[in-house]
């Protein structure tokens, strides 16, 4: 089974550029997440999908960011402009319905710098 | 604020000991409780994960959860040099009508020979 797929792997871009990232969930997972993990600290919910409807997007900051899934399989999250303190790696993450448990699995991450 | 608390480290522990890895959470409803490895520059890897109260062992890990005291803890036996990475516990909450998981800040193990 293929895990879950990031693209890029790296972006260095300059303040106020825009960037976007594309996610690919494992097969037939339907919840799809969006972390941001700052060096030293533990992946922060971005936002949340469940098919291709947001269920959760308390933390993300909307005045720059913005993200879709849509037909409810691959995502894409969008940074427009970035600021320096978005350097981060970006994490996408999927789960199952089907789990009792809701285990995630995450892809490799985008690592993000902004100079 | 549902927060998880761990000790940043780095626990350092010779080759071959127990490594014990703690982890206290804020909301009394969690349900799960996840642990995950993360080897430097690279994404979460699920290891573990727990339920209910008392130990579940899986090979060389084994989690440990004790929702009175709200704590939940990871044990390695016999650690060796490719377990130095940083672990994140995480915790399932149910908010919002929905289940997500809140992460701590992870803590740095660095097993040395």
């Amino acid at each position: 089974e293929a895990g879950v797929a990031q693209s890029p792997r790296y972006k260095i871009i300059e303040k106020r550029q825009s960037v976007a990232f594309w996610c690919n969930p494992i097969s037939g997972h339907a919840t799809l997440y969006w972390y941001q993990q700052i060096l030293g600290q533990g992946p922060k919910l971005l936002i949340q999908f469940q098919n291709n409807g947001v269920v959760d997007d308390s933390q993300l900051p909307k005045d720059r960011f913005s993200a879709e899934r849509l037909k409810g399989v691959d995502s894409t999250l969008k940074i427009q402009p970035a600021k320096l303190e978005d350097s981060a790696v970006y994490l996408c993450a999927s789960s199952s319905r089907d789990s009792r448990y809701y285990e995630q699995y995450f892809g490799p991450g985008t690592r993000l710098t902004v100079t | 604020q549902k927060e998880v608390e761990q000790n940043s480290g780095p626990l350092s522990v010779p080759e071959g000991a127990i490594a014990s890895l703690n982890c206290t959470y804020s909301d009394r409803g969690s349900q799960s409780f996840f642990w995950y490895r993360q080897y430097s520059g690279k994404s979460p890897e699920l290891i573990m994960f727990i339920y209910s109260n008392g130990d579940k062992e899986d090979g060389r890990f084994t989690a440990q959860l004790n929702k009175a005291s709200q704590y939940v803890s990871l044990l390695i036996r016999d650690s060796q040099p490719s377990d130095s990475a940083t672990y994140l516990c995480a915790v399932k909450i149910f908010s919002g009508g929905y289940n997500k998981l809140i992460f701590g800040a992870g803590t740095r193990l660095a097993v040395h020979p």
